[in-house]
């Protein structure tokens, strides 16, 4: 079975410019995550998507970041215009409601390391 | 206080060695939790949940103490493949919080 599927894997950008990140998740799971990891750091969640639709997006700092999940299935994470401290890995999750209560295991992708110079 | 926390290390052991890390969270109502690990510029994985009643996986043993609001994770018999960064992870209803890691190396 195919596992979270990101692009690019590295990205190299002036800062200023645009970049956009795509995120292609396990067949089958409804919910997708993007999560924002420095180094030395845990994971922090930046958006969660159900389906299509956006129920937490509280941690995503709206002035430059946007995402969407438009048909439910793969999501684009963009930031417009990228600043230094933007550099970082960004992670995709994807994870599948076989419980009724407690989070479901998630399956993350690889990542897409982004470099702002 | 951050909402978990865990000794960064690194832990330098030999192989064969029984190793421990702790982790401690700060929100009471955390219902979930979970050990990953990480392996350098890679992903994180799921290596096992965590149970109130103690819960063994192999050489991996997690304990969760809610009372102290404390997560433990014991490796025995280290292997050098065990090197990697393991992440304790509280949660909510759906929202994994993670802790900055714990870095573990194992030599030979």
């Amino acid at each position: 079975e195919a596992g979270v599927v990101q692009s690019p894997r590295y990205k190299i950008i002036e800062k200023k410019q645009p970049v956009a990140f795509w995120c292609n998740p396990i067949s089958g799971h409804n919910t997708l995550y993007w999560y924002l990891q420095n180094l030395g750091q845990g994971p922090e969640l930046l958006i969660r998507y159900e389906n299509e639709e956006a129920v937490d997006d509280s941690q995503l700092p709206k002035d430059r970041f946007s995402a969407e999940r438009l048909k439910g299935v793969d999501s684009t994470l963009k930031i417009q215009p990228a600043e230094l401290g933007d550099s970082a890995v960004y992670l995709c999750a994807s994870s599948a409601r076989v419980r009724s209560i407690g989070p479901d295991t998630q399956y993350f992708g690889p990542g897409t390391r982004l470099t702002v110079l | 206080r951050k909402e978990v926390e865990q000794d960064p290390g690194p832990f330098n052991v030999p192989e064969g060695a029984t190793v421990a890390f702790n982790c401690t969270y700060s929100n009471s109502a955390s219902q979930s939790f979970f050990w990953y690990r990480q392996d350098c510029r890679k992903e994180p994985k799921l290596l096992m949940s965590v149970y109130s009643s103690g819960n063994e996986d192999g050489r991996f043993t997690a304990q969760l103490n809610r009372a102290s609001q404390y997560i433990s994770l014991l490796i025995r018999d280290s292997k050098l493949s065990d090197s990697a960064t393991y992440l304790c992870v509280v949660s909510g209803y759906s929202t994994l919080t993670f802790g900055k890691g714990t870095m573990l190396l194992v030599s030979p």
